[in-house]
């Protein structure tokens, strides 16, 4: 098993470009999430995914939007990006019945 | 809301030494806990988690015991190595946001030779 896998791994940007971060999962995770990861900040939460079909806000969405392809997949897209979204973007998946969260290697973002 | 507050790094100490991270958090309900740690230019991995009032959780010579009382979680290691240096993040499950996790801000540990 894969677990969670992200891509990019890096990415710049310039202000008001537009970009698709990718996360997929091979465990039958119901759950998905996007965390941001900040210096001095811990990790917040963007949007998560509860189910395949559903997707809802977390503490940081603005600027962001999610799909929930498939049971597997869940991106995140920023349409028009901005420096403060300059961070490290964390995916995850939890497995029905249990609290414990499997995280992605992350994307390292830079909007310039 | 409910929130989790840990310990500022960095944490500086000698091989063998004694490890604690302080954490201690704030909710409505009966929360899981999470320890989970990250190795530089990693993703997080769990360390260790406790879902009740007096669980001790336990791994790689890591400990933490659930204390309701308290409303703590803290974080120790009897022996460190230098291989557990990363950043060490504590965690609660969130039952209002899909069980989302709330995170502490991390505290980096550096365990020199």
């Amino acid at each position: 098993n894969a677990g969670v896998t992200q891509t990019p791994k890096f990415q710049v940007l310039k202000t008001g470009q537009s970009m698709t971060l990718q996360c997929a999962q091979d465990m039958n995770h119901n759950s998905m999430y996007w965390y941001r990861q900040d210096p001095g900040m811990g990790l917040r939460l963007i949007y998560y995914s509860a189910s395949e079909g559903t997707t809802d806000k977390g503490e940081v969405p603005n600027g962001y939007n999610v799909s929930r392809l498939n049971k597997r997949e869940f991106s995140l897209r920023l349409e028009s990006a901005a420096p403060s979204q300059t961070s490290v973007y964390f995916c995850a998946s939890r497995q029905g019945g249990g609290n414990e969260q499997f995280f992605g290697p992350g994307t390292r973002l830079t909007v310039l | 809301g409910d929130s989790v507050t840990q310990m500022e790094g960095p944490v500086t100490l000698s091989e063998e030494a004694f490890l604690t991270i302080n954490c201690t958090y704030t909710a409505t309900g009966y929360p899981s806990l999470f320890w989970y740690v990250q190795y530089p230019g990693e993703g997080l991995q769990l360390l260790l988690k406790a879902t009740k009032a007096d669980d001790k959780g336990s791994n790689k010579g890591f400990e933490a015991t659930y204390r309701k009382e308290t409303t703590s979680f803290h974080l120790e290691k009897g022996s460190v190595q230098v291989s557990d240096s990363a950043v060490y993040f504590c965690a609660l499950s969130d039952r209002q946001a899909g069980t989302a996790l709330i995170f502490g801000k991390g505290t980096t540990l550096s365990v020199s030779s």
